[in-house]
């Protein structure tokens, strides 16, 4: 069964603290990887879509990474706004396929 | 419009009312997703539309829980006689399609309390 698995399930960094946030997948064929984050109140913001493994894309602090087993978001140098909770997701290739989320990481950013 | 639009944004029900929670999706998107949201969870996915077809409503939780999507747009998720453990955060979202638009983008979310 397809499975997400995302760590550590909370992380609090400093400002400027650089970290990476880990999402281990289990997927037949991989159709897209997702990274969202999320405010509280609010739905899912999309930031990535990677493909294949040893891609990598980027957006202001952050980066994302994926192998064939793994994806990591990079946070480079964090700022207090970009405390929120970040989702991976997987898509599987096939007719018909759901997206299937992970519990997520609450990253929190002290000043 | 710009974006997914979901509402109402919050709906409070009495325990056995039937509630319905509509979806507005970004023009032109084939797909259409709904997940339910615990708190400090992450979205579990219910149903899955292309276009006017349901193709998987195997996270339904029971037949209480019934979603349409008659001409594919707007799409409903009926829930009938509710229950305390339904109130959580209903999420609807939409893709595109193709080869390399298959993300999916959310609306707000509808939060539904049972009480």
């Amino acid at each position: 069964e397809d499975q997400v698995t995302q760590s550590p399930e909370a992380l609090r960094l400093q400002e400027g603290e650089s970290s990476s946030l880990n999402c281990s997948y289990t997927v037949s064929g991989l159709r897209g990887l997702f990274w969202y984050r999320q405010d509280p109140g609010k739905g899912p913001e999309f930031l990535f879509t990677l493909y294949s493994a040893g891609e990598e894309k980027e957006k202001e602090r952050l980066k994302a990474t994926l192998t064939k087993k793994e994806s990591f978001l990079h946070i480079t140098a964090p700022k207090p706004e970009d405390s929120a909770t970040y989702l991976c997701a997987v898509r599987e290739y096939s007719s018909a396929s759901k997206i299937i989320f992970g519990s997520g990481t609450r990253l929190s950013i002290r000043p | 419009g710009a974006g997914v639009s979901q509402s109402p944004r919050y709906k409070v029900a009495k325990r056995g009312q039937d509630v319905a929670l509509r979806c507005d999706p970004i023009s032109g998107h084939v797909s259409l997703f709904w997940y339910q949201q615990a708190l400090g969870q992450g979205p579990e996915f219910l149903t899955y539309f292309q276009n006017e077809a349901q193709l998987d409503k195997s996270g339904l939780p029971s037949d209480r829980f019934f979603a349409e999507r008659p001409e594919g747009s707007v799409s409903t998720l009926k829930i009938q006689r509710t229950q305390q453990e339904d109130s959580a955060v209903y999420l609807c979202a939409s893709s595109l399609e193709g080869r390399e638009n298959t993300e999916a983008f959310f609306g707000q979310g509808t939060r539904l309390t049972v009480v």
